[in-house]
């Protein structure tokens, strides 16, 4: 079984919808991170949380909310969609501690089109 | 503040050629750089990581990269390409107390026969 997974995997949705993505991991890690992935940008984060009671913005959090429900599940929420939220979605997961925290495991990703 | 550029964003080189795909950072604590790779519609997966130990690093599938303080460079390298490298490959830069990464904006590798 995979250790970090993402549901769903493929999503299109319409302007003005909620829609949430959701992100599940079973390395026991503390830390998780959302990211968006567009085409010559490279992956940006959108927010990202250290335990479940600490969850901070990243760069491009605009538009979107997050909710840590557990320490395995971290979900990204798109309170009314809109087009240019259409990308690629990573969730990502690292240790809390030592030079092994310092690199992150990442999902497979959810495809989002928002028409 | 951190910041990763990746010098082409495509790049072209013949089954069994040299792979060279470059990276310069921008880092105001010491750094921590890694290179992960994409495959077509799959996620990102650990390549190699530069963690302050040995400047020269190894990765999986045949892939190195040698940290060079002086020129800010963590470039990627590859002796013989095969097919199977052809894939998108990321650079990032973390460091300081946080794990939190900033990446490049990606190098398309495409493998000729």
């Amino acid at each position: 079984d995979a250790d970090v997974t993402q549901t769903p995997r493929n999503r299109i949705t319409k302007t003005g919808k909620r829609i949430m993505l959701e992100c599940s991991q079973t390395k026991g890690h503390d830390r998780m991170y959302w990211y968006r992935q567009d085409p010559g940008l490279g992956l940006r984060l959108i927010y990202y949380s250290f335990d479940v009671k600490d969850i901070n913005k990243g760069e491009i959090s605009d538009g979107y909310s997050v909710s840590r429900q557990a320490q395995a599940k971290f979900s990204l929420s798109l309170e009314s969609a809109i087009p240019n939220q259409t990308a690629l979605y990573f969730c990502a997961t690292s240790e809390s501690s030592g030079s092994s925290g310092r690199w992150q495991y990442f999902g497979p990703g959810t495809r989002l089109t928002v028409t | 503040a951190q910041s990763v550029t990746q010098l082409g964003s495509h790049v072209s080189v013949s089954e069994g050629a040299l792979v060279l795909l470059r990276c310069n950072y921008s880092s105001s604590v010491p750094p921590y750089l890694f290179w992960y790779v994409q495959y077509p519609n799959q996620g990102l997966q650990l390549l190699l990581k530069y963690t302050s130990a040995a400047t020269l690093v190894k990765g999986i599938n045949g892939f190195e990269a040698e940290f060079k303080k002086s020129e800010t460079s963590f470039h990627l390298t590859k002796p013989s390409a095969h097919m199977s490298d052809a894939a998108e490959y990321f650079c990032a830069v973390g460091g300081g107390t946080a794990s939190k990464l900033t990446f490049g904006t990606g190098t398309r590798l495409q493998v000729t026969l």
